[in-house]
Order: C-alpha cells, then sequence, then structure tokens
C-alpha cells in the first residue's frame, strides 16, 4: 500500500485563487519532503526541500511566495499555489525519504493534477 | 552538473519479448543511480537503485538493470515484458534523494 498519499489527486480552479495540496507519510515520520512539479511529456523537477519545523528550501528559480509551503509536522507537508494562473497547471508530486535497515527509499506521493482556469 | 539522458522517448515491445530501456549520466563521481516507474497519472514506483558493489541490480517485478562505468550507462532491463509493464519510466542519478535529476523518461508501450 502507499506510503505517501497527496490530497487532492486532481483539483481545477479558478484563476486568482489559492490552492492547497497536502502530502503525507502514512507509517513513518518525515522530517524532509520533496515537491516537485512534472509538465506533460517532461521529467519531474524539483521544486523545494520541505523541512519539518523549518523555512523550505527552494530550487532556483522557483518562487517562493507563489509556491508556499509548510511543514507542520513529521507527517504532513502542504504546498500552496497561491494567486494561481493557467501557467501553473501542472502535475505536483511529493515524496518522502524513509530509512530502513541502513539503507533507503524515496516514496513518492501519487501526483496531484492541478488544472487552473 | 549532473544530468541523465534518456534517448528513446517512446519504445514498443511486443508483449513476452526482451527490453532494455537506455539510461546514460554525467556525474562528477560515482553516482546513485536509480530507475523509477511512472503509471498514469500516478506517482513514480522504485525499481531498483544503484548505491555501490555489484554492477548488476536485481529489482522488483523482474526488473534488473547494469551500472557501466566505462559507459556512464544504467540501462534497464527485463527478459519477457508483460502488458502490466507499459508505463513510463524514469532513470535518475544523484548524491542523495535531494540531489536526484530525473531524465525526461521513456514511455514503453506493450503491444499484443
Amino acid at each position: 500500500g502507499a506510503v505517501v498519499s497527496q490530497h487532492p489527486s486532481w483539483v481545477i480552479c479558478k484563476s486568482g485563487t489559492s490552492v492547497k495540496i497536502e502530502c503525507r507519510s502514512l507509517d513513518f515520520q518525515a522530517t524532509t519532503m520533496f515537491w516537485y512539479r512534472q509538465f506533460p511529456k517532461q521529467s519531474l523537477m524539483l521544486m523545494a526541500t520541505s523541512n519539518e519545523g523549518s523555512k523550505a528550501t527552494y530550487e532556483q528559480g522557483v518562487e517562493k511566495d507563489k509556491f508556499l509551503i509548510n511543514h507542520a509536522s513529521l507527517t504532513l507537508s502542504t504546498l500552496t499555489v497561491t494567486s494561481a494562473h493557467p501557467e501553473d497547471s501542472s502535475f505536483y508530486i511529493c515524496s518522502a525519504p524513509r530509512a530502513l535497515e541502513n539503507t533507503g527509499e524515496l516514496f513518492f506521493g501519487e501526483g496531484s493534477r492541478l488544472t487552473v482556469l | 552538473a549532473q544530468s541523465v539522458t534518456q534517448p528513446d522517448i517512446h519504445i514498443t515491445v511486443s508483449e513476452g519479448a526482451s527490453l532494455e530501456l537506455r539510461c546514460n549520466y554525467s556525474y562528477g563521481a560515482t553516482p546513485y543511480l536509480f530507475w523509477y516507474v511512472q503509471s498514469p497519472g500516478q506517482g513514480l514506483q522504485l525499481l531498483l537503485k544503484y548505491f555501490s558493489g555489484d554492477t548488476l541490480v536485481q529489482g522488483i517485478k523482474g526488473f534488473e538493470a547494469e551500472f557501466k562505468r566505462s559507459q556512464s550507462s544504467f540501462n534497464l532491463r527485463k527478459p519477457s515484458v508483460h502488458w502490466s509493464d507499459a508505463a513510463e519510466y524514469f532513470c535518475a542519478v544523484g548524491a542523495g534523494y535531494s540531489t536526484l535529476t530525473f531524465g525526461k523518461g521513456t514511455m514503453l508501450l506493450v503491444s499484443p
């Protein structure tokens, strides 16, 4: 079963509104989570690293005031797309690393498809 | 800077035939290498990873990959493809999870 879950899986909103996407680690604690953006037929581009209890680290070119990230607990990170515009329409994916017996694995959420009208 | 090249955008394979998906990388040191699979509208699932040791890595669902340092390659293989393998496959390289760079993906189509 899924160990990282995203909600909602898809959302349609009007231009100018804000949309919140949640990423939850279901059976482990994640002090770090990653947020990606994926355009059609393209690869995943890391947007930011979400850190529990501190500010997120944004990749170059990603507007931190546009994409607000909050990691308020060890199992939840949220991405809020503020004042969304059609060019923000994309597939947003989160991931969280989980340590497993001296090794690790990165678990991905199911993704959230945002369509801005 | 690290980069990943997946030269094939689409590949069509007959069910039961063998499969090889190509991945070439550019990295300044010994890389961590990964293959992920993404079904439509879904997140990514790890197929296998290479950190060190044996250069032939076994993964889930019957997949394997071979790390060839001299060719900077990490090609994914499966001896017999099933229709359920149709999906998009991503190769990734990095020093750790926070530094992963993904290739653009290869879409696998399986014909009956």
